[in-house]
């Protein structure tokens, strides 16, 4: 049973790159029929999804994020990364990582989820 | 701004039915793509409950049902119980946006 885990800073600083990791356990991130994805929520407000990513490095974004999202995933560790550029307030949210089994797939498992505050 | 609408709140007594919409449009629900339907207990991460518009993962009690027609879907909660309240997300693909959205969001509260 897959699970996963993020990790990261819970502050980052405004204009900086909001860094953070998802570790996945229980299988292998290199499967042919998996997809990563992160999606974050604003305390009090609902589900945003930022993007997804392929273990072959195809990668799906979130137009309204503008171009500040970048994805990764590091096969040798089993993890997949998110970097968020130019932080703002804005992006203070719980951020969950995610997986679904096709491009289109229900995000079938969450990780529990991390509290990035956006704070000088 | 969500492109997919839910009421942001049902509510209902112990054992009654509610149901919550989620109303999208052409790009989304009505292309057709599948819709998805997430349960969030207070405090805890999204839970998946009925994918591919109807289907219930392994797990899920057949309290929970999924549907669809045109541009919009449905959950239904039948036998409504206390350990049931949090809120309910719908989620679907858009193409005119080339990304994944969510619903509004809507608050199940049992009396």
């Amino acid at each position: 049973q897959l699970q996963l885990q993020e990790s990261g800073p819970g502050l980052a600083q405004p204009s900086e790159t909001l860094s953070l990791t998802c570790t996945v356990s229980g299988g292998s991130i290199s499967g042919s029929r998996y997809y990563w994805a992160w999606i974050r929520q604003p305390p009090g407000k609902g589900l945003e999804w930022i993007g997804t990513i392929h273990y072959s490095g195809s990668t799906y974004y979130n137009s309204s994020l503008k171009g500040r999202v970048a994805m990764s995933v590091d096969t040798s560790k089993n993890q997949f990364s998110l970097k968020l550029s130019s932080a703002t307030a804005a992006d203070t949210a719980v951020y969950y990582c995610s997986h679904s089994r096709s491009q289109l797939g229900a995000f079938e498992i969450w990780g529990q989820g991390t509290m990035v505050a956006v704070s000088s | 701004q969500s492109v997919l609408t839910q009421p942001p709140s049902v509510s209902g007594a112990p054992g009654q039915r509610v149901t919550i919409s989620c109303t999208g449009s052409r790009p989304n629900i009505g292309a057709p793509y599948d819709v998805h339907w997430y349960q969030q207990l207070p405090g805890t991460a999204p839970k998946l409950l009925i994918h591919g518009d109807s289907n219930r993962p392994s797990g899920v009690p057949d309290r929970f049902s999924g549907s669809k027609s045109g541009t919009s879907a449905s959950l239904a909660i039948s036998g409504l119980q206390a350990e049931d309240e949090g809120d309910y997300y719908c989620q679907s693909y858009d193409s005119s946006l080339s990304g994944y959205v969510f619903g509004t969001g809507t608050k199940v509260t049992v009396l």
